[in-house]
């Protein structure tokens, strides 16, 4: 079966930084997504992990250890516009991705 | 320039009727989805078509089918519609490969009364 699990909702601070924790157990694991997702919006694309490590990019970063089954996206200097929810979604190798229920982030001044 | 299009973007209709859900990609992608996000936000794959083939269906009702004209399109079509039924529907695109970043259109929001 497929299970991914991330929080329902955080809080964080304008310019503060925020970690959004996802662990999955997949049969199949070929990579981890994560998409933002603003309120009536479509989600869209923010970092792939294939391997083990941190890939930054800009503000954003997202971490993934595969033998743990973990992974996280990193949110620097947030901004108000960061209020979105954030779904995690694992490649189980069948071109089509299994999404957590999302983490909605809401960013206070 | 949009590069995922559905239409309609909202859908209110009555119990029992069938309608249709249009998606067009001008990305030159090679795989086309489509997903329902329900009230609790969860993101569920229902269909891909690779190259005019499905490639996966996640055990969804044979009330919807999808149709591939060609490869910049995949509609989906809903007979019976049922209550349940509503939810935003998402289509999205990819090229070939699954590690490849899906772009999703703007989604249609289905109301069933």
């Amino acid at each position: 079966g497929q299970n991914i699990d991330q929080p329902t909702e955080m809080t964080a601070t304008e310019g503060a930084i925020v970690q959004i924790n996802c662990t999955y157990q997949t049969s199949g694991f070929n990579g981890l997504f994560w998409y933002q997702q603003h309120a009536g919006e479509a989600p869209t694309f923010l970092s792939y992990n294939v391997l083990d490590g941190l890939e930054e990019k800009g503000r954003f970063s997202s971490f993934l250890s595969r033998s743990k089954g973990y992974s996280y996206l990193l949110l620097k200097e947030l901004q108000m516009k960061d209020s979105a929810s954030y779904l995690c979604a694992a490649n189980t190798g069948r071109r089509a991705l299994t999404f957590g229920s999302g983490t909605r982030l809401q960013v206070q001044p | 320039d949009t590069a995922v299009s559905q239409t309609p973007k909202y859908l209110v209709t009555q119990m029992g009727n069938d309608k249709s859900i249009k998606c067009e990609q001008n990305l030159g992608h090679d795989t086309m989805y489509w997903y329902k996000q329900d009230s609790k936000k969860f993101l569920k794959i229902m269909f891909s078509y690779n190259n005019k083939e499905l490639i996966i269906n996640e055990t969804v009702p044979n009330r919807f089918s999808p149709k591939s004209p060609d490869k910049a399109h995949l509609n989906l079509h809903i007979n019976s519609l049922e209550l349940g039924d509503s939810a935003v529907y998402f289509c999205a695109s990819s090229r070939a490969s699954g590690s490849d970043e899906q772009f999703f259109g703007p989604g249609t929001r289905l109301t069933v009364l």
